[in-house]
Formats: structure tokens, C-alpha cells, sequence
């Protein structure tokens, strides 16, 4: 089925360990995002991509790094997890960045112990 | 900062009724406007978008964007308990990015 998928769906982990999270999409959209979500702040953007090999920060960055060698792939990477980045993390992706929708995929509940 | 603002919630309507979410945003220059539904424990879903001044309906949806006051509301008609979740307003801004409001918890009460 066409769309965009995150694995793992559940992740926990302990402080200090690199987790990556996935995001696959099969509508060969040019933009992709990550958010987290957090009671009281709502969902806030981490980092985005327009193409392959280009990709830049968003409101919060500090903490994640991100790769984007293939159009359909983004992963997100926590280099050294800590607890502030317990969350659910949500990709997404657009045709076109600003003038378009985003359709974001199910989303990963990340707990670091 | 650009900000998205959501009245405060949450906000509870008797099945049938009209329940109206409101939208305020800070950057003038915004051109794309969406609303989201997200369910509890899911991921956040299109239900609406708008472009310019006026009115767009869409079944029971009726979005509204006025400019000049810089707000967008979501109007939803006959109310169906279906309908309670939380919805989130988006705005994309001059940079390109969307900006979500903290969203406002719907209950339709049966």
C-alpha cells in the first residue's frame, strides 16, 4: 500500500544509546519532515528535507541528526538519547513544501529511560 | 517567533450541533492554511485546506479565512461523536514552514 511508514512504532531505550528512527515513503514526494510531539507544546518541527542530500534545521534540531541519501528514505538519528527526547515522533511528507499539505505517517513513541 | 494560535479548550457540543474552532496567526504573509484531525494514540490527517479569503466547504466541514484579521476557523456541521478528537490548525509562513497551533480537544456529547 502506497504511503509512508515509521519503524519502530514503540522504541525504548536508556539514556546515552543512539537510536534511529525510519520514515519510508512511496509517493516519491520531494519534501519530508520530522516532528515531535509533546503535551503542551504541540508538534514541533526537527528537521526537514527538500530533496535527496539536501536537508536543514527546524525549530528544535539540537540533539538529532538526519540523513537523506534516497528521495523515499529520511531517518532520524538521536545520537546520545536523553530524557527531554522522550516523545512521539512524527515524519511527513509533501509534494511541495508551503503551498501543499504535509501527510504524515503513523508515528514512533520513543521513551528514554 | 511566528505563532499559531487555538482558542482554549477543551470544547464539548451536543451531537447535532455546530461546533466552531477557531484560528489566529502572527505572520501576515501566510498563504497555506490546513486544518488537521488527529485522534487519540494516532497521526495527524488532513480534513481541510484553504488558500484565500472566504468560505471552502467540504461535507459537513466549512472552513474560513479572513486575511486582514489574520484568523481561520473550522466550522462543523451535525456534529457526530466521530468528530471528537483534537484539532490543529497549520499555517505555512513567508519561510515555507508550517507552523501548527497547540490543537483543541473536541468531545460530541451523544
Amino acid at each position: 500500500d502506497a504511503g509512508i511508514t515509521q519503524s519502530p512504532r514503540y522504541k525504548i531505550t536508556e539514556t546515552g544509546r543512539q537510536v534511529t528512527l525510519m520514515c519510508h515513503q512511496t509517493w516519491s514526494h520531494s519534501y519530508m519532515f520530522w516532528y515531535r510531539q509533546d503535551l503542551g507544546h504541540g508538534l514541533r518541527l526537527i528537521y526537514y528535507s527538500a530533496a535527496a542530500d539536501i536537508t536543514d534545521k527546524g525549530e528544535v534540531p539540537d540533539g538529532y541528526v538526519v540523513s537523506r541519501s534516497k528521495t523515499e528514505n529520511f531517518p532520524l538519528t538521536l545520537e546520545s538519547a536523553t530524557r527531554s527526547q522522550t516523545s512521539v515522533y512524527f515524519c511527513a511528507s509533501s509534494e511541495r513544501t508551503g503551498l501543499l499539505a504535509q501527510h504524515f505517517g503513523d508515528g514512533t513513541r520513543l521513551s528514554i529511560l | 517567533q511566528k505563532e499559531v494560535e487555538q482558542n482554549s479548550g477543551p470544547l464539548s457540543v451536543p451531537e447535532g450541533a455546530i461546533a466552531s474552532l477557531n484560528c489566529t496567526y502572527s505572520d501576515r504573509v501566510s498563504q497555506s492554511f490546513f486544518w488537521y484531525r488527529q485522534y487519540s494514540g494516532k497521526s495527524p490527517e488532513l480534513i481541510m485546506s484553504i488558500y484565500s479569503n472566504g468560505d471552502k466547504e467540504d461535507g459537513r466541514f466549512t472552513a474560513q479565512l479572513n486575511k486582514a484579521s489574520q484568523y481561520v476557523s473550522l466550522l462543523i456541521r451535525d456534529s457526530q461523536p466521530s468528530d471528537s478528537a483534537t484539532y490543529l490548525c497549520a499555517v505555512t509562513g513567508a519561510n515555507s514552514k508550517l507552523t501548527f497551533g497547540k490543537g483543541i480537544t473536541l468531545s460530541v456529547r451523544p
